[in-house]
């Protein structure tokens, strides 16, 4: 069984300053996706990003932006020039491929304060 | 536009009485999936199901039970034999073919028991 662990429970930034998520994953499986949802105030749960394990290059949605480390089993999200908008709860995901019907596995999640 | 929506956004809950929450889509998505989040926690796995007429028991299906007659819906019912049904219901879908894995989220249910 895969696991999903966020070691940060809570993270404050100022507003344009940047932020780094730590996610780590155990798995056996060589192919797998992984994912960042936000979860802010109204609780609805958004996609941030996502990552194919068989892809090296690192994924990048404008100001959110992931470091994969296959090896490390590690998936880090960045948040760059920080927004009073990004104040959400960030959850990592798992889910293992090629499963396309899969199972998400979720760490317990990181709650980003973004302060002015 | 396309999305998910759920129904009710609260509901509460009696002792010994089932109660039904709503889910449904219209982005034509085949799989459709309920899980459960309780504070400081991620999301587990209730039930998913795949293609209509299917569905299969997540990581905590005990207590509840679900139907897949339609497409476009998934309605997730608690029964009075799940003994913590407090928490917030997340009912999500996905194309569920390759390439196409990337699950999206609808609003929400908060179920209360009184």
């Amino acid at each position: 069984a895969q696991t999903v662990t966020q070691s940060q429970p809570e993270m404050s930034v100022q507003e344009a300053e940047t932020v780094t998520l730590s996610c780590t994953y155990d798995t056996s499986e060589n192919n797998y996706y992984l994912f960042w949802y936000k979860q802010p105030p109204s609780r609805q749960m958004i996609l941030v990003i996502r990552q194919e394990a068989y892809k090296q290059q690192n994924a990048t949605e404008n100001r959110f932006s992931v470091n994969f480390q296959k090896a490390a089993k590690s998936f880090s999200l960045k948040i760059s020039d920080s927004q009073l908008g990004d104040t959400a709860m960030y959850f990592c995901a798992f889910m293992k491929a090629p499963d396309s019907w899969g199972k998400l596995q979720f760490g317990a999640g990181t709650q980003v304060v973004v302060t002015p | 536009d396309g999305g998910i929506t759920q129904s009710p956004k609260y509901l509460f809950r009696k002792e010994g009485q089932n109660v039904t929450l709503s889910c449904e889509q219209n982005l034509n998505h085949d799989a459709m999936y309920w899980y459960r989040q309780d504070p400081g926690q991620g999301l587990r796995l209730i039930y998913y199901s795949q293609i209509v007429n299917d569905f299969q028991k997540g990581d905590i299906a005990e207590g509840y039970s679900v139907s897949r007659e339609k497409k476009e819906s998934f309605p997730l019912t608690v029964t009075s034999a799940q003994k913590n049904p407090t928490a917030f219901y997340l009912c999500a879908s996905s194309k569920g073919t390759p390439g196409q894995e990337t699950q999206y989220f609808g609003p929400g249910t908060r179920l209360l028991v009184l």
